[in-house]
């Protein structure tokens, strides 16, 4: 039912930069902020990014987040070993029956 | 520091009703937040399923509310969810968090996550 869109993997090598996409629509990332949640293995997800570029406290300063139009953009910079989780973006969508859609996932490998 | 604690059966019959519960401590419910399920089968993304107010206000996934319930006891500070007809589709990890919500759902964003409690639909 995933209506965000996002590339199934992403990979880079420790110290290098990643870039994770997040295609939406009018109704969700082009109406509302866009959140980033991540994922380790075998555990609860954990909000990364909020409101589009917003770090929640403890988060790494090496994740960003931007926003234009109808996508969004997930950016690890200096990548480590314990950024290889499932990244997955989220916003709220209006549409007739309004409700809150994830991506389809990201899985970052650390190479 | 909130804390969520889903809790219920791990083993659900097919065509029954999943019911679970999130214990809400070190906040309270009657805040202004809304709480909400996500769930995620095995290997497969995220999925919303719904969320409430603790004035009883709800919103539910479309492609779910024909058959999901969930509700709130202030009383116990917890939530509920209740699932009906279930099949093997609906075996997943079944998550709680709270919900931050601003300006219309302009702002939506869940910042507090419970652990996640498995349902298997088997018979």
């Amino acid at each position: 039912q995933s209506v965000l869109t996002q590339p199934p993997s992403a990979s880079g090598t420790p110290g290098q930069r990643v870039t994770i996409s997040c295609s939406g629509s009018s109704s969700n990332i082009g109406s509302n902020t866009v959140n980033w949640y991540q994922q380790l293995p075998g555990t609860a997800p954990k909000l990364l990014i909020y409101s589009n570029n917003q770090r929640p406290s403890g988060v790494p300063d090496r994740f960003s987040g931007s926003k234009s139009g109808t996508s969004a953009s997930l950016a690890i910079s200096g990548l480590q070993s314990e950024d290889e989780a499932d990244y997955y973006c989220a916003a709220w969508d209006d549409s007739l029956n309004a409700f809150y859609v994830f991506g389809t996932g990201t899985k970052v490998t650390v190479l | 520091q909130v804390q969520l604690q889903e809790s219920g059966p791990g083993l659900v019959k097919p065509s029954g009703t999943l019911s679970l519960t999130c214990a809400v401590s070190g906040g309270s419910i009657s805040s202004s937040n809304w709480w909400s399920w996500v769930r995620q089968p095995p290997g497969k993304g995220l999925e919303w399923i719904g969320e409430i107010y603790h004035s009883g206000s709800t919103n539910y996934n479309p492609s779910l509310k024909s058959r999901v319930t969930i509700s709130v006891d202030k009383s116990k500070n917890q939530f509920s969810l209740k699932l009906s007809s279930v099949t093997a589709a609906d075996t997943a990890v079944y998550y709680c968090a709270r919900a931050f919500v601003l300006v219309g759902y302009y702002y939506y964003y869940m910042d507090v996550w419970g652990k996640g409690t498995t349902v298997t639909v088997s018979s």
